[in-house]
């Protein structure tokens, strides 16, 4: 049973555009969340994290949203670069155990 | 900071050898390391969670026997795959969660093994 869901396999954007990248989890419990960049043949790159606590998270050109009454978090990316087309993972745990993974979005940016 | 080494990061082999990979978190201690495997187009699937010290947590449908771990000190934990057959190929992640800090933190990953099993 996927807790964790990313239902778009792929994203295409215009460089300098914004880049929304969505998850969804299912299991209330979840009070910890993060995103990864992966490149292929490498492991996944720690991005940008949100507790449960607060609804919105930003680093730079990242920002993480959490809506906990959707289930729902969300990353944006602006200005969208060309080194940032990679595969973005979200994850989800409760109380920073286990971690669950969502199946990832590739996202391409375009120049 | 916050660095984790695996090695090696392909292997090749002939079916029926045994194949250890390593995973070292660099500059911080981990208690806790992860086995994760991915195939193609799917997510990282957690295979075990290993414990400094300790037995490891293996998941549902995860052989213990077939795929050991070790995790013998703060900073390295290894898994053998046991007599490794062509269907065990995959790419094999580890991460490390730094034992320092407060609160929620994120696991570090390394950068994969490739295993290819002949």
């Amino acid at each position: 049973d996927q807790q964790v869901k990313q239902n778009s396999p792929s994203l295409s954007v215009q460089e300098g555009r914004i880049s929304i990248l969505n998850c969804d989890y299912t299991n209330s419990m979840f009070d910890y969340f993060l995103w990864y960049k992966k490149y292929p043949a490498e492991g996944p790159t720690f991005l940008i994290s949100i507790s449960s606590i607060k609804d919105k998270n930003e680093d730079g050109r990242f920002t993480v949203f959490l809506n906990k009454s959707a289930k729902h978090l969300s990353l944006h990316i602006v200005p969208s670069q060309p080194g940032d087309s990679a595969v973005y993972f979200c994850a989800a745990s409760a109380s920073g155990n286990q971690f669950y993974f969502g199946t990832g979005t590739s996202l391409t940016v375009i120049p | 900071g916050a660095v984790v080494s695996q090695h090696p990061s392909w292997v090749i082999c002939k079916s029926g050898t045994s194949v250890k990979i390593e995973c070292r978190s660099l500059d911080f201690q981990a208690t806790t390391m992860f086995w994760y495997r991915q195939f193609p187009k799917q997510s990282l699937m957690l295979m075990a969670t290993s414990n400094e010290g300790s037995k490891a947590t293996y998941e549902q449908g995860v052989e213990k026997d077939k795929f050991l771990i070790n995790h013998a000190s703060l900073t390295l934990s290894t898994l053998t795959v046991t007599s490794a057959h062509p269907e065990d190929s995959s790419f094999y992640i580890c991460s490390a969660k730094p034992t320092w800090g407060y609160g929620n933190q994120p696991q570090h990953f390394g950068d994969g093994t490739r295993l290819s099993i002949l």
